[in-house]
């Protein structure tokens, strides 16, 4: 079983929806959750990180974390075009900084 | 976040050589990382490299094929060597962030091509 478990997709959504990308992991001592966005050719580009159970909103976007059940979630409001590229779900316990990646959603939003 | 640059950006190569990949950081950075990105995969950790000491290797990762030198804090660079078309794949490095030792910034990639 990998560590941080996350469906690839594709996912296609029109735009103007509400998106919710999802990730499991099975690592009890992960306390850090991050969101990272990548385009096509592009590097990883941190999106959101939460520490712990809980939300954390900004702008359209909302990166919600419950550890009872190992859940990892980021919902994306009033999808664009321009939200197309993949999301990787990543996870760590501290300390070393060592990341866990799931293997990335990726999302096209057509107009 | 630091501003991070990769050379080259993308490259192809002939099996059994070896290219060196670059990795320039516009400020002093303690951590930083190598990770490959394979075709349609997530990302995997190569090795930590440390300044002034040799690089920490994760398992399935050797020095003798990714050697990797640190020779300060803004400076790092991965060599592929002995390349056959397994290694084709995308190459990031990244670094910790100083504001917040819990983040990770990545550069751009290298994506190399090994015919």
């Amino acid at each position: 079983q990998k560590e941080v478990e996350q469906d690839p997709g594709p996912l296609s959504v029109p735009e103007g929806a509400i998106v919710s990308l999802n990730c499991t992991y099975s690592n009890s001592a992960f306390q850090y959750f991050m969101w990272y966005r990548q385009y096509s050719r592009k590097g990883p580009e941190l999106l959101m990180y939460t520490y712990s159970s809980g939300n954390k909103e900004d702008g359209r976007f909302t990166a919600q974390v419950d550890k009872s059940s190992k859940y990892i979630s980021l919902f994306i409001r009033d999808s664009q075009p321009s939200d197309s590229a993949t999301y990787l779900c990543a996870s760590f316990s501290g300390g070393y900084n060592k990341l866990i990646f799931g293997a990335g959603t990726r999302l096209a939003v057509h107009p | 976040s630091a501003v991070i640059s990769q050379k080259p950006s993308r490259d192809i190569c002939q099996r059994g050589t070896s290219l060196t990949i670059q990795c320039q950081v516009d400020s002093q950075v303690t951590m930083m990382f190598w990770y490959r990105q394979q075709p349609g995969q997530s990302l995997t950790l190569i090795a930590t490299a440390n300044q002034g000491s040799e690089a920490t290797y994760e398992s399935g990762f050797v020095i003798d094929k990714f050697p990797i030198s640190r020779p300060n804090l803004t400076f790092s660079t991965l060599t592929v060597s002995n390349m056959s078309p397994e290694d084709s794949s995308i190459y990031l490095c990244s670094v910790v962030g100083q504001a917040s030792q819990e983040t990770q910034y990545f550069g751009p990639g290298t994506r190399l091509l090994v015919l």
